[in-house]
């Protein structure tokens, strides 16, 4: 079946430094890749999507790019601020379209130092 | 943006009794919501996906019986556990899948902020 699998935290930085997130996926077919947040006490939030490889997403400074020849979708960004702070989960869909269940990584604790 | 809301956000109780959890999205209508089960340090496991109007699709390994799904209205589905043990203490949360027009049409879920089940 679908798998993703994510570096686990939790992963400490300092403020301004750069950020990358590994994520790796198995799947068949061609899926849609995910990143989405989750702050302390709130929900899930997408924070980018990638519909086809090499297709590159982005949001509030973050980047992700979908490789297809090394099934990868790693989360990047530049400079990171405090407010970063949060766990970040990669996922997948097996349709095109995001129209089922997702299948997600274990999710990374980003904690980022001022 | 849409809000998924989940109602309780924590219950606690006893061995065999049965423990109702409702998702609402507040400001769009739903197809179709999901249910996810999350255990500690561990990925969100998707447990069934429910449609308004029919029965629910359940993950291979998840018990129907045991985990009953109603999604009676386009705003509410509600995930029943029935005789709970402690096996079901866990974080459920639920997402709702709304059409977005951008970037070429997608069915983005929102995710509820999830319920804290604790079976003693």
């Amino acid at each position: 079946g679908d798998s993703v699998t994510q570096m686990e935290g939790p992963v400490t930085l300092s403020e301004e430094a750069f950020l990358t997130i590994n994520c790796t996926y198995t799947a068949t077919g061609y899926p849609s890749l995910f990143w989405y947040v989750q702050y302390p006490g709130e929900g899930l939030q997408l924070l980018l999507k990638a519909t086809k490889a090499d297709d590159k997403g982005s949001n509030k400074g973050f980047e992700a790019t979908y490789r297809k020849e090394t099934t990868s979708f790693h989360l990047e960004k530049g400079s990171v601020q405090v407010s970063d702070s949060a766990v970040y989960f990669c996922a997948l869909s097996g349709l095109g379209g995001g129209a089922d269940g997702l299948t997600f990584g274990k999710g990374t604790h980003l904690i980022i130092q001022p | 943006g849409a809000v998924v809301s989940q109602h309780p956000s924590w219950v606690i109780c006893k061995s065999g009794t049965s423990v109702k959890i409702e998702c609402r999205s507040l400001d769009f209508q739903a197809t179709t919501m999901f249910w996810y089960r999350q255990f500690p340090k561990q990925s969100l496991m998707l447990m069934a996906t429910s449609n308004e109007g029919s029965k629910a699709t359940y993950e291979q390994g998840v018990e129907k019986d045991k985990f009953l799904i109603n999604h009676a209205s386009l705003t509410l589905s509600t995930l029943t556990v029935t005789s709970a043990h402690p096996e079901d203490s866990s974080f459920y949360i639920c997402s709702a899948s709304s059409f977005v027009g951008t970037s070429g049409g997608f069915n983005e879920q929102f995710f509820g902020p999830g319920t804290r089940l604790t079976v003693l």
